[in-house]
């Protein structure tokens, strides 16, 4: 069974360019969960979506936004990149709010953004 | 919202002995807490994880004990091996597995 996928492996972009970074879950799940990983920070929560929709935010400014699609692939956009939004994100899958969750979440590999 | 820390930052041990990570939460309704381990370059994965109904989990060499009075709850690592080498995080969360807050992780060196 394929794990959890995500899009590119790394991405250079300037300042105030766009990042859009895609994640596919297992099959099965039904939500998405995106973390920003910055050095010496930890994972910090930035979205979770279930059955395509956004049912939490973490504490990231509007210009981290993000989308589910009918097959519950993900999509995470930065806009206005900052130098600060280098971080590896990643994307986390589980089976949501169906019942059949076990509580664990699924990490996929993660996108290296770097911002210069 | 729910803040999670992890102490200490960085944990040396002699292969064979044990290691043990603290964890504090700050939002008493936390009633999952799991924790992952990260070795380096690849993606986080569940170890162990424990719901506020039980005070201790083990399994295998790994154990994890939680305290709910004074909020915080323990990873136990017996009988070290180079392999358990890696960042821990510790997790908690209000609302089961569905919005965990992690804590900024633990690096736990195992000399041989």
């Amino acid at each position: 069974e394929a794990g959890v996928t995500q899009s590119p492996t790394h991405l250079i972009k300037t300042r105030g360019q766009q990042a859009t970074l895609r994640c596919s879950p297992i099959s099965g799940h039904t939500s998405v969960y995106w973390y920003q990983q910055a050095l010496g920070l930890g994972l910090q929560f930035l979205l979770w979506y279930d059955e395509g929709e956004e049912r939490n935010r973490g504490n990231f400014p509007p210009r981290f936004s993000g989308r589910q699609f009918p097959n519950y692939s993900s999509e995470l956009n930065v806009n206005a990149l900052e130098l600060e939004d280098s971080a590896l994100y990643l994307c986390a899958s589980n089976a949501g709010t169906s019942g059949q969750n076990t509580g664990e979440l699924f990490f996929g590999e993660g996108s290296r953004l770097t911002v210069l | 919202g729910e803040n999670v820390e992890q102490h200490p930052s960085t944990l040396s041990v002699q292969e064979g002995d044990s290691a043990v990570i603290k964890c504090t939460y700050s939002d008493s309704a936390s009633n999952y807490f799991p924790w992952y381990k990260q070795e380096l370059g690849k993606r986080p994965q569940l170890i162990i994880d424990i719901r506020s109904n039980v005070g201790e989990k083990k399994d295998q060499r790994i154990a994890v004990t939680l305290n709910k009075t004074a909020k915080h709850f323990s990873l136990h690592i017996t009988e070290t091996q180079p392999e358990d080498s890696a960042v821990y995080f510790c997790a908690a969360s209000p609302y089961g597995n569905n919005r965990l807050a992690f804590g900024k992780g633990n690096q736990v060196v195992v000399i041989p």
